[in-house]
């Protein structure tokens, strides 16, 4: 069964603090590799989106990794906000997107 | 652009009873999908749509429906409502199912079946 899985289920970070965030799936075949923000009680937003050539990602202060030999993919967080609390999620594609399959999310605090 | 709205924001259902969650987007998106997200789990597809008239069932389906009549709205009916069905639920779009298509996300829609 596909799955993603992600780690670690919460992370708690002071403000200004860099952090990583991790994301493996077992998804096959494989197109797209997509990170989401979701602020509690909100419906995700879409960070970034990679396709299974692309190496890294930016958008702002997040940098999303893909490595797809070892179905691995890192979400850096750098220089992090208050706002940044929320929980991450990845999801992989493997054609199109009635075919997504969702990570469970890391729930990320940032505290002042 | 309000993007995609969903109405209402919170439900209270007693068992057997029957609801329809709205789904409304103004973007002209093909792409339209329900999505359940419950505790400890990634969010399930139920139900979408690649276009008007026209619809297909997802991972969770059952217990649930969906119609496609125009492009903008897609409402999900819970026809009689269980415990098991007390979740929160969101609608997504996009431009056309492709792989490469961001999908946008409404605010969802907070649901308790006693």
């Amino acid at each position: 069964k596909n799955q993603v899985e992600q780690s670690p289920q919460s992370l708690i970070i002071l403000e200004g603090k860099n952090c990583t965030l991790q994301c493996n799936y077992t998804v096959s075949p494989f197109s797209n590799l997509r990170w989401y923000k979701q602020d509690t009680g909100r419906g995700p937003v879409s960070l970034t989106i990679m396709t299974f050539s692309e190496n890294t990602k930016s958008n702002g202060r997040y940098t999303a990794t893909l490595d797809a030999d070892t179905k691995q993919s890192s979400l850096h967080i750098t220089a992090s906000q208050l706002s940044d609390s929320a929980s991450y999620i990845c999801v992989v594609s493997p054609f199109s997107n009635e075919k997504l399959t969702f990570g469970t999310g890391t729930r990320l605090t940032i505290i002042p | 652009n309000a993007g995609v709205t969903q109405t209402p924001k919170f439900q209270v259902l007693k068992t057997g009873q029957s609801m329809t969650l709205q789904c409304a987007q103004d973007m002209n998106h093909e792409y339209m999908s329900w999505y359940r997200q419950d505790p400890g789990m990634g969010l399930r597809l139920i139900h979408y749509s690649v276009g008007a008239g026209i619809t297909d069932q997802g991972e969770v389906p059952n217990g649930y429906n969906v119609s496609r009549s125009t492009t903008e709205d897609f409402p999900l009916r819970l026809l009689s409502a269980a415990p098991s069905q007390t979740s929160v639920y969101f609608c997504a779009s996009s431009p056309t199912s492709g792989f490469y298509n961001e999908q946008f996300f409404g605010p969802g829609t907070r649901l308790t079946v006693l």
